[in-house]
Formats: structure tokens, sequence, C-alpha cells
């Protein structure tokens, strides 16, 4: 079946200009994550959202990134007025939620390579 | 939060057996992934472990020891295609969400 896809691939954008990334999940999960990498690192967590609501966005940098996922299907990471720090590639993810409350595996998109120039 | 440690990078010959060790600090622990990750693509699950001991899953194994806070990967009969990231990656607390280590750059040559 059908993975997590992720679009653009590849965004090249200006300093201070606005950018959103998008994640199609895997169709069923209820669970979708946001992470970023920068090169030689691990995945950081930016914000998790369970179905339609943002149920944990502690890892989102400063009030220039948003996220939404209006259906509980795709999500939008929103990026405004980019900073050449912002350059990095940008992961989602999803996963089944288990009845118990936890999350099942998480199954990466292939990312969003992002340039601020 | 959470403190993972994990070496940063490793060789090892192919066909020969090595082990990758992670380290972690953390309250309230669901369970610990190890994924791979090939330069440019995206992480591939391999293994989740909650409870103490060794999980064997074809060439690759996975222990955990909770006590300690320690896991290792376990990767057997290496082939070129294992040289790849492979990133420790520790959930715990209510919301079950995964922090991940720096990953271990694994090179296997001939």
């Amino acid at each position: 079946g059908a993975g997590v896809s992720q679009t653009p691939s590849n965004k090249v954008t200006e300093k201070g200009k606005y950018v959103e990334l998008r994640c199609d999940p895997i169709s069923g999960h209820t669970a979708l994550y946001w992470y970023r990498q920068s090169l030689g690192q691990g995945p950081e967590f930016l914000i998790y959202f369970q179905g339609t609501g943002a149920a944990d966005d502690s890892g989102l940098p400063n009030d220039r990134f948003f996220a939404v996922r209006p259906e509980g299907s795709v999500s939008t990471l929103k990026i405004q007025r980019t900073e050449r720090g912002d350059s990095a590639v940008y992961l989602c993810a999803s996963s089944l939620t288990l009845a118990g409350g936890g999350t099942d595996t998480q199954y990466f998109g292939p990312g969003t390579r992002l340039t601020v120039l | 939060g959470q403190n993972i440690d994990q070496p940063t990078e490793m060789t090892a010959t192919e066909g020969a057996i090595v082990q990758i060790n992670c380290t972690y600090q953390t309250s309230g622990f669901n369970g610990l992934f190890w994924y791979q990750q090939h330069a440019g693509e995206a992480p591939t699950f391999l293994s989740y472990n909650v409870l103490d001991g060794l999980e064997e899953k074809g060439r690759f194994s996975s222990f955990l020891s909770r006590s300690k806070g320690y896991s290792y990967l376990l990767l057997k009969e290496l082939q070129m295609k294992d040289s790849a990231s492979y990133l420790c990656a520790v959930s715990s607390g209510g919301s079950y969400i995964p922090t991940f280590g720096r990953g271990t750059s694994l090179i296997v040559h001939p």
C-alpha cells in the first residue's frame, strides 16, 4: 500500500519568505508527527497530531512555525519569515493509535529538504 | 528531558558482526526503537523493545536492559548495503513520542 508522502521533495527559498510543507500520511493512521533533521543529527521532534488536534507542539522552536491537520489526514507545516537556520530536512511520520493509548511504530515519509538562502 | 548517547561512527568488515550501543536516561520509559537510515532517505523501522532481553529478527537483534538504561543493536553477516546510520529512539511519558539520538554511522567495507 501507499506509504507516507511529502511534497515538495526539495524547496529552496529566500530568507524572510513563507513556506508550506505538505504531508500525506498512511490511510487510517490517526497519529502524525513532524520532525526536522540536520546533517549528522537524529530527527528532532516538532509537533504531534492525534486526529485533527495538536496533542503536543512542545518541539516547535518559535512562533514562526505552525502546523495544521484540518481533516485529520493531510498535514501542512508552515514556516513564516524563514531564516537560514531553518535549513534542514523536514520529516513527517504517521502511526496507528493503540487501544491502550500508546501509538504504534512510526512510518516516515521521504522528507522535504528545505534550503533557505 | 531525555539524554540518549550512541557512538558517532563505526566501521566493520563485510561478513562480520557489529554491535551498536545506546545508553539513555529518561523517566517514564515506554520503549526503545532502532531505525536504519540510508543517506538521503527516510528512517525505516528495525525493532522495538519494551521488556528486558534480546529480540532476534533475521540478521538483526536488539537487546534492552531497562535497569541499566542500555540497549544494543547487533548486526550479523554484514553486507555492504548495511552501511547506513542507525538511530536509537526512546519513547517515554504519556505522549509516547520517540526522542531520537544522533545516530551511529556504520561503514561496512569489503
